[in-house]
């Protein structure tokens, strides 16, 4: 099966910087690449994905990028702000049962 | 708003005890899926189903089981609990086709004692 491997597992930076979290998958089959949000005592919420037929997506201050043939993706922040303080979850599915398998998540920090 | 419901927030219950953990969506997903979450191990795969009366095994099917009787309700089932039972349990849901978003419940925090 699938096995996503996630780095760093925690991330500190002081606000305004950019924060980059790196993720690599196993599964060649896998074309759908999502990130989730989890903030304290929530549940995880999707803050952007990428498919497999795409390089590099943005939203904003948030931006994915994926090399399909390292089969690596990773999120970038940039211009971090306090409430970016949250775990990130990367994570990778084939266009099967829409499975994730998820990393096993990055606690990022962002001190004022 | 989707909204993903799990009937509880948290649970204590005693080793040995059957304990069901409900789950509901609103958006007429086809695809629901139990994860469990712990500390440093992320999201992890416990039983999926992708329509009515059926279920597929995850990751980490052992010592669970899984019920859905209706399209919208999912149930997980720890048959007897144990402590090594004891985390979050996070269901979700998506539409059948694969590329997707899935929305996630509150979460249930289980302690079994």
């Amino acid at each position: 099966g699938e096995n996503v491997e996630q780095h760093p597992s925690t991330l500190s930076v002081q606000e305004g910087d950019s924060a980059v979290i790196k993720c690599t998958y196993s599964d060649s089959a896998s074309n759908y690449f999502p990130w989730y949000k989890q903030e304290l005592g929530k549940r995880p919420q999707l803050i952007i994905d990428i498919r497999s037929n795409v390089g590099e997506k943005k939203d904003q201050r948030i931006a994915v990028t994926l090399n399909k043939t390292a089969k690596h993706f990773s999120l970038h922040i940039t211009e971090t702000q306090p409430e970016d303080s949250a775990v990130y979850f990367c994570a990778a599915s084939d266009s099967g049962y829409s499975t994730l398998t998820f990393g096993k998540g990055t606690m990022l920090l962002v001190s004022p | 708003d989707v909204k993903v419901t799990q009937s509880s927030r948290y649970l204590v219950k005693r080793t040995g005890e059957k304990v069901f953990l409900e789950c509901v969506q609103d958006m007429d997903h086809e695809n629901m899926f139990w994860y469990r979450q712990d500390p440093g191990l992320g999201l992890r795969l416990i039983y999926f189903s992708y329509d009515v009366k059926m279920k597929e095994k995850g990751d980490i099917p052992e010592g669970y089981s899984v019920s859905r009787e209706k399209k919208e309700r999912f149930s997980l089932i720890l048959e007897s609990a144990s402590t090594n039972q004891t985390s979050m349990y996070l269901c979700a849901s998506s539409p059948l086709q694969g590329g997707t978003e899935a929305f996630f419940g509150q979460g249930t925090r289980l302690t079994v004692v």
